[in-house]
């Protein structure tokens, strides 16, 4: 079974925070991706990553960086955490040259 | 970016009940998939339509790639609580530097009652 881990399920942080979400797929899987879910606007693609130390910005990359440095793990960092980045965080990977991509739990992220 | 309208927003239904739900876009994809989220999880795949026209069933499911290649439907025949979720439709456009990349709708609560 295709494994996708989040470091956390729930985060707590305060306005201007570092902040690190960690991502882990456990299937050799080529391209990984980073989601935010808010009500009402569904999954928006914040940065992808292609292969290793390789990485793209998907629509709302403001705000975020990522760090792809070994195939099985991505990280999203919010750089100086703000409310408005509170949402639920998404993590997803894939084969290369496959449709279907395979979500992590997810992590819910309050900035307060 | 693209954008996906999917609707309805949300679904009340009793147990028994069938259940439509459908996206339109502003632009053509050539891969529909429908995702399902359960609660306190991530989405998961339940159906992916790779041509024009095409009708695919998993169980109770059914969705449908529309002719145009700008909609896509899904039916859910006979609900049951487990059904309970968000579904999310997904267009992927293969090729060139795609590496994948989805454009999801806002998704459709469904809440079912026993």
């Amino acid at each position: 079974d295709v494994k996708v881990t989040q470091s956390s399920r729930y985060l707590v942080k305060r306005t201007g925070e570092k902040v690190f979400l960690e991502c882990v797929q456990d299937m050799d899987h080529e391209n990984m991706f980073w989601y935010r879910q808010d009500p009402g606007l569904g999954l928006r693609l914040i940065y992808f990553s292609y292969d290793v130390k390789m990485k793209e910005k998907g629509d709302i990359p403001e705000g975020y960086s990522v760090s792809r440095e070994k195939k099985e793990r991505f990280s999203l960092i919010l750089e100086s955490a703000s409310t408005n980045q509170t949402s639920m965080y998404l993590c997803a990977s894939r084969w290369t040259g496959t449709d279907t991509q395979y979500f992590g739990p997810g992590t819910r992220l309050t900035v307060l | 970016g693209q954008q996906l309208n999917q609707s309805p927003q949300s679904m009340f239904i009793q147990e028994g009940e069938d259940v439509s739900m459908n996206c339109t876009s502003s632009s053509i994809f050539n891969t529909w998939l429908w995702y399902k989220q359960e609660p306190g999880e991530g989405p998961v795949l339940l159906i992916a339509l790779y041509k024009a026209g095409e009708l695919t069933s998993n169980g109770r499911l059914t969705a449908q790639f529309g002719i145009t290649r700008k909609d896509s439907f899904l039916n859910i025949s006979a609900s049951i609580p487990s059904d309970v979720g968000i579904y999310f439709c997904a267009g992927h456009n293969a090729g060139g530097t795609s590496y994948g990349k989805l454009t999801f709708g806002q998704g459709t609560i469904l809440t079912v009652h026993p």
